[in-house]
């Protein structure tokens, strides 16, 4: 069966450092990869997504970027993190050939 | 411009009845629907899906409708339990765009 991992759970981190969240997939190949923000008291806001290795697609202009450096894992970054970018972040996986969307447990950031 | 709304940001219901969580949306392209299940914390939870092609589908206590005319879609839950209690997520879906709404919190009192 397919899993999805991301970690951290939580981050604290404070304004202007660096951050690095990671997501992977199990039991499934060439997955169509996702990461969404929920922020406080909001909706889900895709970010990213990805339909193959070093194919990335932004939805939304931001501070922060993806990479996917093999074809499960999907990394969230950033140089330098804003106040604004604390909220839980989600990755999703799906098939390609198919609809529904699987998401991990999520990562709490909080920016101080 | 919000795609796809849920206007109700929360619903209360009593333990045995039936909760009905609303859904709207405006791109006629959109061909795919699916609502998520998400506790505090954790990543949301594929519930049930509909294409555009049925106006129901039913899945255990959950069922979900869809009026294509109306642009509308609903989730049905019947008989509602303490454990239901939680955000419900609509999303649409037309090619690699997928829209969530912005979540109805149900409580489903004892």
């Amino acid at each position: 069966s397919q899993t999805i991992h991301q970690w951290p759970a939580t981050l604290v981190q404070p304004v202007g450092s660096p951050l690095s969240l990671e997501c992977t997939v199990e039991g499934t190949s060439n997955p169509n990869l996702y990461w969404y923000r929920q922020a406080a008291g909001r909706g889900l806001q895709l970010l990213f997504y990805s339909v193959g290795i070093g194919q990335i697609s932004s939805e939304v202009p931001q501070n922060l970027s993806a990479s996917r450096p093999q074809d499960r894992q999907f990394i969230l970054s950033s140089k330098k993190l804003l106040l604004s970018d604390s909220g839980f972040y989600l990755c999703a996986w799906s098939v390609r050939s198919q609809e529904t969307q699987y998401f991990g447990p999520g990562t709490r950031l909080l920016v101080l | 411009d919000q795609q796809v709304k849920q206007n109700s940001p929360s619903l209360s219901v009593q333990e045995g009845r039936i909760s009905i969580l609303n859904c709207d949306y405006t791109n006629s392209m959109f061909d795919y629907f699916l609502w998520y299940k998400k506790y505090p914390a954790e990543g949301p939870t594929f519930l049930i899906s509909i294409s555009s092609i049925k106006d129901k589908n039913e899945d255990g206590r959950f069922t979900v409708f869809l009026n294509k005319s109306a642009k509308h879609l609903s989730l049905h839950i019947v008989p509602s339990q303490p454990g239901d209690s939680a955000v419900y997520f609509c999303a649409a879906l037309y090619g690699q765009n997928f829209v969530f709404g912005p979540g109805t919190r149900l409580s489903v009192l004892p």
